[in-house]
């Protein structure tokens, strides 16, 4: 069975400090992806990134960037000089065999002005 | 390129009602999901279609739910008779398997049972 576990249920913080948002996964395959996706305030999923379980190269996309590591089961988010645009809920992601997503709870970040 | 599309955007209804929710995929996608989000239970999976068949509907609550794709293009998930308790968000997916493995999602439509 998969499980993602994102222990942080909220984090609060002020504009241009960074914050990370952990997330551990569980699954028996060796072949998996991982996701992050976006919730903001108006309430759609916003994809933000995808990794395989075979690149485990951290990304990085602007302000935002990831840091895969399978030796401890985490693939934790960064965002950098946070802005309040950044304020909403944050979910990882996971997708073992077959085609479903086993979602965490998620992590709500307020950015505060 | 439009994105996945879902109406109503809000439906509310009362306890007893047959509510519709509507979806359609983004074009050239194969696979459609239906998810459930509420406060308690955080997103769950309801069903998820493959070249339209219903490939896993193990997350389907009960009887009263029920999820139809009868083309590449348009899903529905019927909930007869609705309750209070099936108040939530509900999102649909799609994603081009076998490819990118990512599923992108609709607006959702938030549901209110009275």
């Amino acid at each position: 069975a998969q499980k993602v576990t994102q222990a942080q249920t909220e984090i609060s913080v002020v504009e241009k400090e960074d914050v990370t948002l952990d997330c551990v996964y569980e699954t028996r395959d060796t072949t998996y992806y991982l996701f992050w996706y976006k919730q903001p305030p108006s309430g759609e999923l916003v994809f933000l990134i995808r990794r395989n379980s075979f690149d485990e190269q951290n990304e990085i996309s602007g302000r935002y960037s990831w840091n895969f590591q399978k030796s401890t089961s985490s693939f934790n988010f960064t965002i950098t000089a946070s802005q309040v645009v950044d304020s909403a809920v944050y979910f990882c992601a996971l997708k073992a065999a077959g085609n479903k997503l086993t979602f965490g709870g998620g992590t709500r970040v307020l950015v505060k002005p | 390129d439009a994105g996945v599309i879902q109406s109503p955007r809000h439906e509310v209804t009362e306890m007893g009602q047959e509510v519709t929710l509507r979806c359609k995929p983004i074009s050239g996608h194969n696979s459609l999901f239906w998810y459930r989000q509420t406060m308690m239970r955080g997103l769950e999976l309801l069903i998820y279609f493959n070249n339209n068949v219903p490939i896993d509907d193990s997350g389907m609550p009960e009887d009263r739910f029920s999820a139809k794709m009868p083309n590449a293009s348009f899903s529905t998930l019927k909930i007869q008779p609705s309750e209070p308790r099936d108040s939530a968000v509900y999102f649909c997916a799609s994603s081009l398997e076998g490819e990118t493995d990512t599923q992108y999602f609709g607006p959702g439509t938030r549901l209110t049972v009275l």
